[in-house]
């Protein structure tokens, strides 16, 4: 069975602080893992994924097979990156494509 | 709003009641899902489909039934045999072979 897990409901950071959404995993095969973001009033959006190894929005997350993580960061905080965010897996190989997604952690930059 | 449309946006149902959520995409994908959004449940799968005519049970299809008829076209519907089915309900489609979901704006049904 796959799990992931989001053990943060709520991160509340300051403007410019650092940023860290942590996401473990628990998957028998090779992973494949995603962020997910929402923003206020709008549809559910995909922000990266671990094989693109690419930065979004100055966001980057790494995938940790030894620690099954993928925690999602950014350095410097902006207001307009309060969101719901939701990390999602699914295998390379079968999984049928389809997501399971985290709980998901609402992130809340204060000025 | 272009690509994926769920209709209506807000559903009322009274209980013992069936009733259809509609999700039509015109991107040409090939596979369509359908997800549950509760609050600090985050999404769980209820069907998915990666080809017409064909339909695979997610991790909580009990009490919903689907069809894919056209490509186009997943339609979700809450039978009366869904203990709580009042959520928000999203559907999302993709390309085939890829993860990239697109989602819709979603369906929130409320049982009365």
């Amino acid at each position: 069975a796959q799990r992931v897990t989001q053990p943060e409901k709520l991160l509340s950071v300051f403007k410019g602080a650092p940023v860290e959404l942590k996401c473990n995993y628990s998957y028998s095969g090779s992973p494949e893992l995603f962020w997910y973001v929402q923003y206020s009033r709008q549809r559910l959006q995909l922000l990266l994924r671990h094989i693109s190894r690419e930065s979004i929005k100055g966001f980057t997350a790494d995938l940790n097979k030894g620690e099954t993580s993928f925690h999602l960061k950014k350095p410097f905080a902006q207001e307009e990156d309060s969101a719901m965010y939701y990390c999602a897996l699914t295998g390379v190989t079968g999984g049928g494509n389809k997501l399971t997604f985290g709980t998901g952690t609402q992130l809340k930059v204060e000025l | 709003d272009g690509g994926i449309t769920q209709s209506p946006k807000y559903l009322f149902r009274k209980e013992g009641q069936n009733v259809t959520l509609s999700c039509e995409q015109n991107l040409n994908h090939d596979a369509m899902y359908w997800y549950r959004q509760d609050p600090g449940q985050g999404l769980r799968l209820i069907y998915y489909s990666q080809i017409v005519n064909d339909f695979q049970k997610g991790d909580i299809a009990e009490g919903y039934s689907v069809s894919r008829e056209k490509k186009e076209s997943f339609p979700l519907t809450v039978t009366s045999a869904q203990k709580n089915p009042t959520a928000f309900y999203l559907c999302a489609s993709s390309i085939a072979g890829t993860r990239d979901y697109t989602f819709g704006s979603g369906t929130r049904l409320t049982v009365v």
